[in-house]
């Protein structure tokens, strides 16, 4: 597609439920990044996947966190058991790695707005 | 790993004044630094980046100024204009430039 697409664009859910956000990247990306928001904040890294290497999920908040990137494409964030404190903009990114090397943009999505009554 | 930090968190200009957002990073081997400006509600978007093999880089009204020695880097908007107002942030690469650690931000208010 022309850039990084997100969906849901709002989500509203209950305490407890689980939630999942989808992003699907500019093709040919191979680097693709979860980044959360919350308001007025700034972006906290939560999980990096870059072509067929184990993803770096260190920036993963708690184990109700998990994501998975098929075919490596399209990417799922999926938040178990959701909490108030999870409410926040959910931020997708892709960038094109030549050689190895990250060249360096990173092209964000619109983001996933999620709020957890 | 890698930490940036950015000052100030908030500033605010008269429209014509220059505006300068400062940042450091902890991590030597770093040598990309991009900028990104978040307007209100929108995304973040790439605004300028410098590479380390270089000083200073400019685009019209804006410029990224860069000291390896001190390990910090800075964007400068000359000529401000109410558009310009937004957040901005800074970032640097860790784990072999494989990744980015972003700034806390900047909000910027060009006050007409």
């Amino acid at each position: 597609g022309a850039g990084v697409s997100q969906s849901p664009s709002n989500k509203v859910t209950e305490k407890g439920k689980d939630v999942e956000l989808r992003c699907d990247p500019i093709s040919g990306h191979t680097a693709l990044y979860w980044y959360r928001q919350s308001l007025g904040q700034g972006l906290e890294f939560l999980i990096y996947f870059q072509g067929n290497s184990a993803p770096d999920k260190s920036g993963l908040p708690s184990d109700r966190f998990s994501a998975e990137r098929t075919g490596g494409s399209v990417s799922t964030l999926t938040i178990q058991r959701t909490q108030q404190e999870d409410s926040a903009v959910y931020l997708c990114a892709s960038s094109l790695v030549r050689g190895g090397l990250n060249t360096g943009e990173l092209f964000f999505g619109e983001g996933s707005r999620l709020t957890v009554l | 790993g890698e930490n940036v930090e950015q000052h100030p968190s908030t500033l605010s200009v008269q429209e014509g004044d220059s505006a300068v957002i400062k940042c450091t990073y902890s991590d030597s081997a770093s040598n990309y630094f991009p900028w990104y400006k978040q307007e209100l509600g929108k995304r973040p978007q790439l605004i300028i980046d410098i590479r380390s093999n270089v000083g200073e880089k400019k685009d019209q009204r804006i410029a990224v100024t860069l000291n390896k020695t001190a390990k910090h880097f800075s964007l400068h908007i000359t000529e401000t204009q109410p558009e310009d107002s937004a957040v901005y942030f800074c970032a640097a690469p860790f784990d072999y430039g494989q990744n980015f650690v972003f700034g806390p931000g900047t909000r910027l208010s060009v006050l007409p």
